[in-house]
């Protein structure tokens, strides 16, 4: 069974800090690794699809690093913004032959005022 | 550029009766996917439609769920007789190709009382 895990769960952070959390996903059998930005009732927005160790993508004031040796990836948010709150998901693809994502539980980030 | 939609946006049903979600893919787009997330859990694949034509639909819980997708643009998924654990926010996302980033849909809210 191949287990993908988000942490933390949930955190509230004031405006201005910078955050970051990570997924941990299988080292082997890799493929890709997607993260999406999900704010309640509205798509699941893509935000970076990460495929090679030692990717660093950035999209504004969030980024995202891989590491598929130890099998994980984070997303930083600098200067967090209220319009950052979110839940961030995190997506494992395996070469397995299969085409569907694998997901974390999420990351619910609420950024206060 | 329209995105993937899905109609009801929310549905309310009594045990035992019968639902039945849409989908609209991204124009063009040959893969169809539908997840489902359970409250407080993650996002879990059910199916994947390339066209017309089911892939893979290894995450489809039980019989009571039946997913078609005629002539390879929009597709329903059928759930009969609805229980409650059947509860949940069903997605649909759609790729251009099998390996590509996914869109997702905003969900369809299923309530089962």
């Amino acid at each position: 069974i191949l287990n993908v895990e988000q942490s933390p769960q949930s955190l509230h952070v004031q405006e201005g800090d910078s955050t970051n959390f990570t997924c941990s996903f299988p080292s082997s059998n890799f493929y890709a690794l997607h993260w999406y930005r999900w704010e309640t009732a509205k798509s699941p927005e893509a935000l970076f699809v990460m495929t090679l160790n030692g990717d660093e993508k950035k999209k504004g004031r969030i980024s995202a690093t891989l590491n598929t040796k130890e099998g994980y990836s984070y997303l930083y948010i600098k200067g967090s913004q209220p319009e950052d709150s979110a839940t961030y998901l995190c997506a494992f693809r395996p070469t397995s032959g299969t085409y569907k994502y694998i997901f974390g539980t999420g990351t619910r980030l609420k950024v206060l005022a | 550029e329209a995105g993937v939609t899905q109609f009801p946006s929310h549905s309310v049903i009594e045990k035992g009766q019968t639902v039945t979600l849409r989908c609209d893919p991204i124009s063009g787009h040959d893969n169809l996917y539908w997840y489902r997330r359970v409250m407080g859990k993650e996002i879990k694949f059910l199916l994947h439609f390339v066209k017309e034509s089911k892939q893979d639909e290894s995450g489809m819980p039980n019989n009571r769920f039946l997913a078609e997708r005629t002539g390879g643009t929009y597709s329903t998924l059928k759930v009969q007789p609805a229980e409650l654990e059947d509860s949940g926010v069903y997605f649909c996302a759609s790729s251009g190709v099998s390996l590509g980033t996914q869109y997702f849909g905003p969900g369809t809210r299923l309530l089962v009382l």
